[in-house]
């Protein structure tokens, strides 16, 4: 098992700008959710893919946005970059068909910083 | 609203000495809930779930307890490699996908 790796580990934005996270999914594992967590808070539901689609959402403005592709890999794309956008993007995996109670394999993490 | 309070906020303990994180939750029905465990740098590594009132976990010096407003984590013995932040999370009967997370707790175990 290669567990959940996200790139890239540190990334420095301007306000305005677009930005692509990547992560790939530990082995076996085709759910896929996507989270913020600001300083000294707990992650924020953002979005979750299974089988290429969205099935959950959580309060996050269109401006963010998914992708996951056949090999179960995933993408977070936000647009027109906020201050507050700063944060750590963590993605988060686990397998399909197991009782819900699995709990999910999470990456490292991205560090993203808007200035 | 659903929702997730931890406390304390921060927890310092000395090696060995026992003590108990409190984690409150307003769901509309409860799926499950769920332990996390977060060093710094990286990302939450689960713990346990637990599912029903009067359910407890157990791993190693580590042990989970749900209740139907409140899970208690209850730390025996701690050494200074469970220093660590402990996140609590819930998922409601309704949700097939959003986990909602707690604040954490911040714990140090002082050798």
């Amino acid at each position: 098992e290669t567990g959940v790796t996200q790139s890239p580990t540190h990334l420095i934005k301007t306000r305005g700008q677009q930005v692509t996270l990547r992560c790939s999914s530990q082995s076996g594992h085709n759910t896929v959710s996507w989270y913020q967590q600001a300083l000294g808070q707990g992650p924020q539901f953002i979005f979750q893919y299974y089988r290429e689609e969205e099935n959950g959402r959580g309060n996050f403005p269109p401006r963010f946005s998914g992708l996951q592709f056949p090999n179960y890999s995933s993408e977070l794309n936000v647009n027109a970059l906020e201050l507050d956008d700063s944060a750590l993007y963590l993605c988060a995996s686990r397998p399909g068909g197991v009782g819900f109670g699995y709990g999910y394999t999470f990456g490292s993490g991205t560090r993203l910083t808007v200035v | 609203e659903d929702q997730v309070t931890q406390s304390p906020e921060a927890l310092r303990l000395q090696e060995g000495e026992s003590s108990s994180l409190n984690c409150s939750y307003t769901v509309s029905g409860l799926r499950g809930l769920f332990w996390y465990r977060q060093d710094p740098g990286k990302g939450p590594e689960f713990l346990f779930t637990l599912y029903s009132a009067g359910e407890e976990k157990e791993k190693e010096r580590l042990k989970a307890t749900l209740t139907k407003k409140e899970s208690f984590l209850h730390i025996t013995a701690p050494k200074p490699e469970d220093s660590a932040t402990y996140l609590c999370a819930v998922q409601a009967e309704t949700s097939y996908d959003k986990v909602i997370f707690g604040p954490g707790t911040s714990l140090s175990v002082i050798p």
